[in-house]
């Protein structure tokens, strides 16, 4: 069935580094694809989405491209903050309408 | 403005009791879900619903209940039933065209029984 691997974390550090997180799709069709970022304590936020093959989505330094044929949409960053500590979901949406499938989710951690 | 509230943000339940958490949104969407979300184990869908006085059951729909009396409203009742319900628990809604689906989440309530 329909289901999205990520990444397990926790991933830590230091400010400026670089970042990636891994996330695979298995579905049928063309799926939409999203990354959500949760800060501690808050509902999740779209971060980025891209609906088509060799889309990029980006926001706030953010990018991921939509690779059908690795069935992948990783999500990097070329330069983290202290202020990008949360935790972020790959999720796509599936053959139900509207209905979202997600990732377990990583712990992103910067220090200073 | 536009988005999602979820009351109360924090619950406290005795064993036993059933309690019910609201969730009401003003986007003018027709999809809503409830989600719930326990440390490493992400997101599972409870509940959603497309329209108005229908719903389906998600993955883990035991021991829950809900109800889509308005098309902005999707409360969300935790039974007796359910076996583990301390958790954090999430509303979200969406168009069903368009937006390429995208869900827009309120901030959660966190439900811990006693």
């Amino acid at each position: 069935g329909d289901s999205v691997t990520q990444m397990e974390g926790p991933v830590t550090l230091s400010e400026e580094a670089f970042l990636t997180i891994n996330c695979t799709y298995t579905a049928t069709g063309y799926p939409s694809l999203f990354w959500y970022v949760q800060y501690p304590g808050e509902g999740l936020q779209l971060l980025l989405k891209a609906t088509k093959a060799d889309d990029k989505g980006s926001n706030k330094g953010f990018e991921a491209t939509y690779r059908k044929e690795t069935t992948s949409f990783h999500l990097e960053k070329g330069s983290v903050q202290v202020s990008d500590s949360a935790v972020y979901f790959c999720a796509y949406r599936g053959s139900t309408l509207g209905r979202l499938y997600f990732g377990r989710g990583t712990q992103l951690t910067v220090w200073p | 403005d536009g988005g999602i509230t979820q009351s109360p943000k924090y619950l406290f339940r005795k064993e036993g009791q059933n309690v019910t958490l609201s969730c009401e949104q003003n986007l003018n969407h027709d999809a809503m879900y409830w989600y719930r979300q326990d440390p490493g184990q992400g997101l599972r869908l409870i509940y959603y619903s497309q329209i108005v006085n229908d719903f389906q059951k998600g993955d883990i729909a035991e021991g829950y209940s809900v109800s889509r009396e308005k098309k902005e409203s999707f409360p969300l009742t935790v039974t007796s039933a359910q076996k583990n319900p301390t958790a954090f628990y999430l509303c979200a809604s969406s168009m069903i065209e368009g937006q390429s689906g995208e869900l827009f989440f309120g901030e959660g309530s966190r439900l811990t029984v006693l």
